[in-house]
């Protein structure tokens, strides 16, 4: 199985401050690596695909990059809606994994 | 695209439960789907994927053997047949729609299951 290691697990940002978070594989993925976002009490929903493609509606203020192994998330200019629950989860084989979350607070 | 789930509750140890999610907004059986779950404060855990065809199915070893996914093209609706549950188990499980790879591009609103005697 494919292990992710997700860091933070948690991270505080002040409004319109930059925010990365990283996920490694344990192997490489050839980029199909996706990003999640929960906030408290929802359904997760899609941000990002295939390393780099936003999914419609995703502000373009996210935006993701990596290869191999290494792969990151990243917003640009915090906001008070992007407090959530983020999960990278890679999606090159089966079993499908994710990493373990970061968690994403307003400082 | 609408993902409706069903048939979560309270079940003891040992025990069986059918989930039932119903799809609308889209061709559902132009579609692999899938079921995730993530148990209270924790991360989510993929549990199963059907293809579109519904002749092909993955599984995790946490499940396999225990957990059967199918789908009705007819009726637009995945199952998730769950038996000799445990306490492991207890989580809240989501509807999905597998994305242009397999990724989960389309969410229900979740369904719990609780496993307790």
């Amino acid at each position: 199985d494919i292990q992710m290691t997700q860091s933070p697990a948690s991270l505080s940002a002040s409004l319109g401050e930059t925010v990365s978070i990283e996920c490694l594989t344990s192997e490489g993925i050839s980029n199909d690596l996706a990003w999640y976002q929960q906030k408290s009490g929802k359904s997760p929903q899609l941000l990002i695909y295939t390393t780099s493609r936003l999914q419609d509606g995703v502000p373009s203020r996210f935006s993701g990059s990596g290869s191999g192994t290494r792969y990151s998330l990243k917003i640009s200019g915090m906001q008070p809606e992007d407090e959530a629950d983020y999960f990278c989860q890679q999606s090159y084989k089966y079993p499908l994994t994710f990493g373990s979350g970061t968690k994403l607070e307003i400082k | 695209v609408q993902l409706v789930e069903s048939g979560g509750g309270l079940v003891q140890p040992g025990r069986s439960l059918k989930l039932s999610c119903a799809a609308s907004g889209f061709t559902f059986s132009d579609y692999y789907m899938a079921w995730v779950r993530q148990a209270p404060k924790k991360g989510l855990e993929w549990v199963a994927t059907i293809s579109s065809s519904g002749s092909t199915t993955y599984y995790p070893d946490s499940v396999r053997g225990r957990f059967t996914i199918s789908r009705d093209s007819a009726k637009r609706g995945l199952y998730l047949q769950m038996n000799s549950l445990t306490s492991e188990d207890t989580a809240t499980y989501y509807c999905t729609r597998h994305g242009l790879r397999i990724d989960f591009d389309y969410w229900g609103q979740g369904v719990m299951v609780t496993v307790s005697s």
